[in-house]
């Protein structure tokens, strides 16, 4: 697609529910990021994948957090057992190489636990 | 570890007013250095981008130095319009990693 696309824009879920965030990025980025922005900070890495592999889940804050991409393409972010302190934006990101030369973003799902 | 600071904001500027926005790293390697722009309601967006030192960044009208003496990158604006009004975010890239870190962001209104 013409640029990253994220799904849904908005996700209210009640604590300790599953939900899956997706992310679709531009077509033949092969480099694919995951960050989590809360209210008023920057972006924060959770975990990057380039191709159909996590080439560093270091960001991830738990083991309820855990994301695949297994076409190399389309990416989910999958959180257990949700908390109300996992209530931020989520972003995804895409690039055609690596991160030197910067990220196209997607618009972001924003993840509310009540 | 690599971070970013960049000036706390909000920043609230009259149209035409010069902007300064500062931004210092701290990096083990030789990173590229960006500044990201969030429009209200929007996504972020790439501004400029500077991959090695001295190199100059510039994009509708912004521009920002890569200072490795000073480890800055400092954005500058010599008319701020009131299109302007946006989160701003300087950002760094490892060439040994690959996430991008983000500062906190900075706040700026621009009034007519």
């Amino acid at each position: 697609g013409a640029g990253v696309s994220q799904t849904p824009s908005n996700k209210v879920t009640e604590k300790g529910k599953y939900v899956e965030l997706r992310c679709d990025p531009i077509s033949g980025h092969t480099a694919l990021y995951w960050y989590r922005q809360s209210l008023g900070q920057g972006p924060e890495f959770l975990i990057y994948f380039q191709g159909t592999g996590a080439a560093d889940d270091s960001g991830l804050p738990n083991d309820r957090f855990f994301a695949v991409r297994p076409e190399g393409s389309v990416s989910t972010l999958k959180i257990q057992r949700t908390e109300r302190g996992d209530s931020a934006v989520y972003l995804c990101a895409s690039s055609a190489s690596d991160s030197n030369y910067g990220y196209t973003f997607g618009s972001g799902t924003r993840l509310t636990v009540v | 570890g690599n971070s970013v600071t960049q000036m706390e904001g909000p920043v609230t500027l009259s149209e035409e007013a010069f902007l300064t926005i500062n931004c210092t790293y701290t990096a083990t390697g030789y990173p590229s250095l960006f500044w990201y722009v969030q429009y209200p309601g929007e996504g972020l967006q790439l501004l400029l981008k500077a991959t090695k030192a001295d190199d100059k960044g510039s994009n509708k009208g912004f521009e920002a130095t890569y200072r490795k003496e000073t480890t800055s990158f400092h954005l500058e604006k010599g008319s701020v319009q009131v299109s302007d009004s946006a989160v701003y975010f300087c950002a760094l890239s490892d060439h040994n990693n690959n996430d991008m870190r983000f500062g906190a962001g900075t706040r700026l209104t621009v009034k007519p």
